[in-house]
């Protein structure tokens, strides 16, 4: 089973800042490898796919990149609406499809 | 395109719970359905999947032996049945669907989210 490391634990930012999440794979991933957003209470949101493409109405400050076991999702401009829980997830070697545990962006 | 899941549960230890997921807006068979969970304040928790096309599933090492996945294609429902309950079960059990037909992707719609409680 892929084991995924998110870092750090807690990312906190000041609205306007950059911010950026990093995710680790124990093994290469390739590019098959997903950001989602998710805010108290509600249900992840899928922001990038295959590493580095935006979902489906996901704004452009949100930005991935990365392949093989090093990953980065970065957030340009914090906006008010972007904090929250981040999860990374691997889809290369599956099942199972492993997320990692998780970055709380959080207010400065 | 959406999927909508059954309403929040309460189940004694040791009993069963079954959770539906339906869908709209596609094709039901076309897309793998997979279950994930989230305990209260802990991260996401991949359960396993299902075909829909086939009935066809794969469960966690974790989950084996006690999570029983099915499909009603007449309805576009999928289901999670997991029995023995226990107090480590509670959580927020979501259905999410694949992003590609082929199953290699990621999860591009998700159900809202069943609050399931063991408690005594």
């Amino acid at each position: 089973e892929i084991v995924m490391t998110q870092s750090p634990a807690t990312l906190s930012v000041s609205p306007g800042e950059r911010a950026t999440l990093s995710c680790r794979a124990s093994q290469s991933v390739s590019i098959t490898l997903a950001w989602y957003q998710q805010k108290p209470g509600q249900t992840p949101r899928l922001l990038i796919y295959d590493a580095s493409t935006r979902a489906t109405g996901v704004p452009a400050r949100f930005s991935g990149s990365g392949s093989g076991t090093e990953f980065s999702l970065t957030i340009s401009s914090l906006q008010s609406e972007d904090f929250g829980l981040y999860y990374c997830q691997q889809y290369s070697s599956w099942p199972p499809k492993t997320f990692g545990q998780g970055t709380k962006v959080e207010v400065k | 395109v959406q999927l909508v899941q059954s309403g929040a549960d309460v189940k004694k230890p040791g009993a069963s719970v079954k959770v539906s997921c339906r869908a709209s807006g596609y094709t039901f068979t076309d897309y793998f359905i997979h279950w994930v969970r989230q305990a209260p304040g802990q991260g996401l928790e991949w359960m396993g999947w299902i075909n829909p096309e086939t009935g066809g599933t794969n469960y966690a090492q974790k989950s084996q032996g006690r999570v029983t996945m099915t499909r009603d294609t007449s309805i576009n429902t999928a289901y999670m049945e997991l029995s023995r309950l226990r107090s480590d079960d509670t959580a927020v059990y979501h259905c999410a669907r694949e992003q590609k037909r082929s199953g290699n992707g990621a999860f591009e719609i998700w159900g809202q989210g069943t609050m399931v409680t063991v408690s005594s």
